[in-house]
């Protein structure tokens, strides 16, 4: 079946625009992760969206970052005026339940010059 | 506070060597470990995972990790490497209690010489 897609697989922008990642998580999936992936570095959990409970934002660096998922379908993440140590990829993952394996996206590379 | 240290951020071995990619981990409580591999422009791949049964998980590929924690170690080997199998590796952590937040490591990437 389909796995974790993300879109655009690149984004080159200017520092200060604003950009928008997007994730489709494998069909059925209640789960949702975004997670960074700075160079040379291990993944940073992002947001976690679970249902239609209240998202896990904890990990998001600053009110710069954004996300939104409606019911378990597709989620957006939005960074507003875009710094360059926003570069990095982002990745996504959705798993069927909190405690189940998480199936990632390719990731979305951002650079931010 | 879980955290995951990777020891060698590249490794390289011959083609048909011995695999050994190393993980120690540290968790206040029993915990949950996953290796995962990243092909190039692709997502992350679970390789596999251990959740406190059998310490020698084995996984996809002909990869295995033997759990111990005595030295909080989570060691991902292969027997035989293949040139397929360059890529980076990267070992995650959770605390096992349900937890959705896996924490990472920097990743090794392997590298398979001819």
């Amino acid at each position: 079946g389909a796995g974790v897609s993300q879109s655009p697989s690149n984004k080159v922008t200017e520092k200060g625009k604003d950009v928008e990642l997007r994730c489709d998580p494998i069909s059925g999936h209640t789960a949702l992760y975004w997670y960074r992936q700075r160079l040379g570095q291990g993944l940073e959990f992002l947001i976690y969206f679970q249902g239609n409970s209240a998202p896990d934002k904890s990990g998001l660096p600053s009110d710069r970052f954004s996300a939104e998922r409606t019911g378990e379908s597709v989620s957006t993440l939005t960074i507003q005026r875009t710094q360059q140590e926003d570069s990095a990829v982002y990745l996504c993952a959705s798993s069927s339940d909190r405690w189940e394996t998480q199936y990632f996206g390719p990731g979305t590379r951002l650079l931010v010059l | 506070a879980q955290s995951v240290t990777q020891l060698g951020s590249h490794v390289s071995v011959s083609e048909g060597a011995l695999v050994l990619l190393r993980c120690n981990y540290s968790s206040s409580v029993p915990p949950y470990l996953f290796w995962y591999v990243q092909y190039p422009n692709q997502g992350l791949q679970l390789l596999l995972k251990y959740t406190s049964a059998a310490t020698l998980v084995k996984g996809i590929n002909g990869f295995e990790a033997e759990f111990k924690k005595s030295e909080t170690s989570f060691h991902l080997t292969k027997p035989s490497a293949h040139m397929s199998d360059a890529a980076e590796y990267f070992c995650a952590v959770s605390d096992g209690a349900g937890t959705y937040k896996y924490i990472f490591g920097t990743g090794t990437r392997l590298k398979v010489l001819a």
